[in-house]
């Protein structure tokens, strides 16, 4: 059963980069079948889509926080990780990690929440 | 991109059916088959129910079904049940690898 784990420091301060790992476990990220992505939801709030990133390395971004995100793969260690610079209070959020397949989302981590505060 | 216009809120009572519609332009949900609905229960993370506009994951009920005609997507869900009580959003693919969410919808079952 493929299973997705996000990890992180779950308080950032302003104005610093906001780092999260996901570890996949029950399957490969290198399968060419789908791709790995990171989905947002501020606190009761809508869901954001933030990005994804193919086995090819080849990463798509939200234009909206495409200038501060940077969304990559470890292959050897099955993980993806993003990266958000520059971070204000507008970024705090519960941060999901998961895998795509024909244009959804049909695998989820159980969600990080991420406060940004000093 | 703007987010998909979802209602706030719809509901119904056990047994009756409810639909919620996900209103894009024609530039996302008007141009691609790939819109999808998560269902989220409180506190948990979203669940893929409908895939590719009307298709059923493997163990989702055949009580949810999907739909599309133009810019509008809608999701209904047949024979309420008290489980499905959460909230729905949509999304749809948007060109260039880029995918858009809906505004969400609180289901309530009277």
């Amino acid at each position: 059963q493929l299973q997705l784990q996000e990890s992180g420091p779950g308080l950032v301060k302003p104005s610093e980069t906001l780092s999260l790992t996901c570890t996949v476990s029950g399957g490969s990220i290198s399968s060419n079948n789908y791709y790995w992505g990171w989905i947002r939801q501020p606190p009761e709030k809508g869901l954001e889509w933030i990005g994804i990133i193919y086995y090819s390395g080849s990463t798509y971004y939200n234009p909206s926080l495409k200038s501060r995100l940077t969304i990559s793969s470890d292959m050897s260690k099955n993980q993806i990780s993003l990266k958000l610079s520059s971070v204000t209070a507008a970024d705090t959020a519960v941060y999901y990690c998961t895998r795509g397949l024909l244009g959804a989302s049909d695998y989820w981590g159980q969600g990080t929440l991420v406060t940004v505060s000093s | 991109q703007s987010a998909l216009t979802q209602p706030p809120s719809a509901s119904g009572s056990p047994g009756q059916s409810v639909t919620i519609s996900c209103t894009g332009i024609s530039s996302d949900v008007g141009n691609y088959n790939y819109v999808s609905w998560y269902q989220q229960h409180p506190g948990k993370a979203p669940k893929l129910m409908i895939f590719e506009v009307s298709k059923r994951p493997s163990g989702v009920p055949d009580r949810f079904s999907g739909s599309k005609s133009g810019d509008t997507a809608a999701l209904t869900v047949s024979g309420l049940q008290a489980e499905d009580e959460a909230d729905y959003y949509c999304s749809s693919y948007a060109g260039s690898n880029n995918y858009v969410f809906g505004t969400g919808t609180k289901v309530t079952v009277l």
